[in-house]
């Protein structure tokens, strides 16, 4: 059964420094990895995605990840915070087959302080 | 290009009563999945549509059910409603039913309270 598991449900950082969003992964198969963005009220958005082609992943809005097989994580960053990053992340993961089920974590809530 | 649109937004009924939300995909796209958010948490998967059939389901009963129709466009439907129904039902679509080469697109959702 694949899982990923976000660690810290809450996370405050000032503007413009370093965001780091953990999440760590189980999968049986190599697995296809995402991060999305919730805003409230809101549906989610893509934010990028690991299919095995490179190890770090660059997303929109100057986000990025990197996939650790050895670590099991894909971990988000973004080197300067922006008061519009303030949001809720999903990590979720999904492996290949006959249909796509996508499993989410549980999410971070990201503060941005001015 | 036209994205994920879902209607009702917002939606209350009674315990006992039965619901449909709607869902119309992205332009061009002729997969549909359905998921369930509960309050704090993250989405769950309730099941796939794929060329009007259900082509695969997550751990919910049956009294969850949906259709997708010619055009791609999709409805949930949901008997018998429990309080524990409540929750953000978002749809998502995407061109390709593996997610091999296409990720999902989700709607804004429909809030659902079961009182």
């Amino acid at each position: 059964a694949q899982s990923v598991t976000q660690l810290g449900s809450h996370v405050s950082v000032s503007e413009g420094a370093l965001v780091l969003l953990r999440c760590n992964y189980s999968s049986s198969v190599p697995p296809y990895l995402f991060w999305y963005v919730q805003y409230p009220n809101q549906g989610l958005q893509l934010l990028l995605k690991y299919t095995s082609a490179a190890t770090l992943v660059k997303g929109i809005n100057g986000f990025e990840a990197e996939f650790k097989k050895s670590e099991t994580s894909f971990h988000l960053t973004k080197p300067s915070a922006h008061m519009s990053d303030a949001a809720e992340y999903f990590c979720a993961v999904s492996s290949s087959g006959g249909y796509q089920k996508v499993t989410f974590g549980t999410g971070t809530k990201l503060q941005v302080i001015p | 290009e036209t994205g994920v649109t879902q209607s009702p937004t917002h939606l209350i009924k009674t315990r006992g009563q039965q619901v449909t939300l709607r869902c119309s995909s992205q332009s061009g796209h002729n997969t549909v999945s359905w998921y369930q958010q509960a309050l704090g948490q993250g989405p769950q998967f309730i099941f796939q549509y794929y060329r009007e059939e259900e082509n695969g389901r997550g751990n919910f009963p049956p009294r969850f059910s949906g259709l997708q129709f010619p055009n791609y466009s999709s409805e949930l439907n949901v008997n018998a409603l429990e309080l524990d129904d409540s929750a953000l039902y978002l749809c998502a679509s995407s061109l390709d039913r593996t997610g091999a080469n296409s990720p999902l697109h989700f709607g804004n959702g429909t809030r659902l309270t079961v009182t």
